[in-house]
């Protein structure tokens, strides 16, 4: 069984740029989440695809978008990056049908914007 | 709005002693609470869940509505306990998952 892979492990880009993280989500499963995660806090929930639709998003503005691919696979794609951006992205897959609270966690992408 | 807090930053203890992980949460519906951890070095995984009202690496944690609690329990903590702890509020359909800030353990020999 293979697990959530996540890739860049690490990214530095400047303040305006666009960054595009990607997801392999674990063997199995169809449910993709992604969180952003500052240093010192808990990760936030920015959203979550399903069927490669948004089915369910945080506090996030627009500027934050993804994509989910037929193998479920997916992408965060990030616009117009602030320095307030810099973080840890970990993304989260689960199995909708099975249970859906049962999500598996990548290692994460360290973002840092300057 | 769903909330989750976790009030200790960081809790030190000694090997054998008892732990309790605090975490309260805000939500209108009925709640599924969870608790995840991460070890040194390690991705994020689930510890226990309230549903399933098991008891994994000697946790457990109950789920008490009236005072909104599911604190983290452990009756003798061991060295390899020492880790980041995440109370977490589940959403409809697993959406919105809320995490809390995180505690600290360390386990001290």
């Amino acid at each position: 069984e293979t697990g959530v892979t996540q890739s860049p492990t690490h990214l530095i880009k400047t303040r305006g740029q666009q960054v595009t993280l990607r997801c392999s989500s674990q063997s199995g499963h169809n449910t993709v989440s992604w969180y952003q995660q500052a240093l010192g806090q808990g990760p936030q929930f920015i959203f979550q695809y399903y069927r490669e639709e948004e089915n369910g998003r945080g506090n996030f503005p627009p500027r934050f978008s993804g994509l989910q691919f037929p193998n479920y696979s997916s992408e965060l794609n990030v616009n117009a990056l602030e320095l307030d951006d810099s973080a840890l992205y970990l993304c989260a897959s689960s199995k909708t049908g099975g249970d859906i609270y049962e999500q598996y966690f990548g290692p994460g992408t360290r973002l840092t914007v300057t | 709005a769903q909330r989750v807090t976790q009030p200790e930053k960081l809790l030190s203890v000694f090997k054998g002693a008892p732990v309790e992980l605090k975490c309260n949460y805000s939500y209108s519906g009925s709640p599924e609470l969870f608790w995840y951890v991460q070890y040194s070095r390690q991705r994020l995984q689930l510890l226990l869940r309230h549903i399933s009202r098991e008891s994994i690496k000697g946790f457990t944690a109950d789920l008490n509505k009236g005072e909104t609690s599911f604190h983290l329990k452990k009756p003798f903590a061991q060295e390899e306990d020492s880790a980041m702890y995440y109370c977490a509020l589940g959403g409809n359909y697993g959406q919105n998952f809320v995490f809390g800030p995180g505690t600290r353990l360390s386990v001290l020999p």
